[in-house]
């Protein structure tokens, strides 16, 4: 049973592009969880997915982040105009749901804005 | 939004020694559920041990234990014999109880540095 793939591991963007960052939950789990992670600071939460259904934004900035996780295929955090600030780890965690299932996390993908 | 606090940047311990990170959070739950996460230079966030806060007893997994303090909201991570694979940043995560809240809230995180 695969873990949670994150691709890519690396990317580089200059500023203006647009970047996106897949997450493919294990196998059997349908809720995904994004966080973000600024150099020496935790993780910050961002957004928590269930299939076709975004369950909690609360942790999005209000313009040019956006999440998805289809009916079909791996989940997508998509951030639009990248600025420098944007540069960050960003991890993805699924689990089956519910409060005593735990959540298991990718190897994060680095985004580097240029 | 529930606050974690991780009041030590970084640690430093002689292999086969024991040491001890703190973590303090604030809360006005009664039932809710802690965990310790463990970041190696690979990244990769691995769950080291998880507590629940309607049990009194604490949880232990090997050589990791903690002790938790509901009154005081503490709850801390002791690594015994350590070994120079547990260098790693560690990290304290809350997590509600409430059905529609399962966002984990993290600390800043300790460095922890294991010396041969």
């Amino acid at each position: 049973n695969a873990g949670v793939m994150q691709n890519p591991r690396h990317l580089v963007r200059r500023r203006g592009q647009e970047a996106r960052l897949r997450c493919s939950p294990m196998k059997g789990h349908s809720h995904v969880y994004w966080y973000r992670q600024l150099p020496e600071e935790g993780l910050k939460f961002m957004v928590y997915l269930q299939k076709e259904n975004i369950i909690d934004e609360s942790g999005m900035p209000k313009e040019r982040f956006s999440a998805e996780f289809p009916k079909e295929g791996p989940s997508i955090l998509r951030i639009q105009q990248v600025v420098r600030g944007d540069s960050a780890a960003y991890f993805c965690a699924s689990s089956e749901g519910g409060m005593n299932t735990e959540a298991f996390f990718g190897q994060g993908t680095r985004l580097t804005v240029v | 939004a529930q606050t974690v606090t991780q009041s030590q940047p970084e640690m430093s311990v002689q292999e086969a020694e024991t040491v001890t990170l703190s973590c303090t959070y604030d809360t006005s739950e009664n039932n809710y559920y802690l965990f310790w996460y463990k970041q190696p230079p690979s990244r990769q966030m691995i769950l080291v041990i998880r507590q629940e806060a309607y049990k009194q007893q604490n949880a232990t997994e090997n050589r990791f234990s903690v002790n938790f303090q509901k009154a005081a909201k503490s709850f801390s991570l002791k690594i015994s014999d350590s070994q120079l694979g547990d260098t790693a940043m560690y990290f304290c995560a809350f997590m509600s109880s409430r059905w529609d809240d399962y966002k984990l809230s993290f600390g800043a995180g300790t460095t922890v540095t294991v010396r041969a």
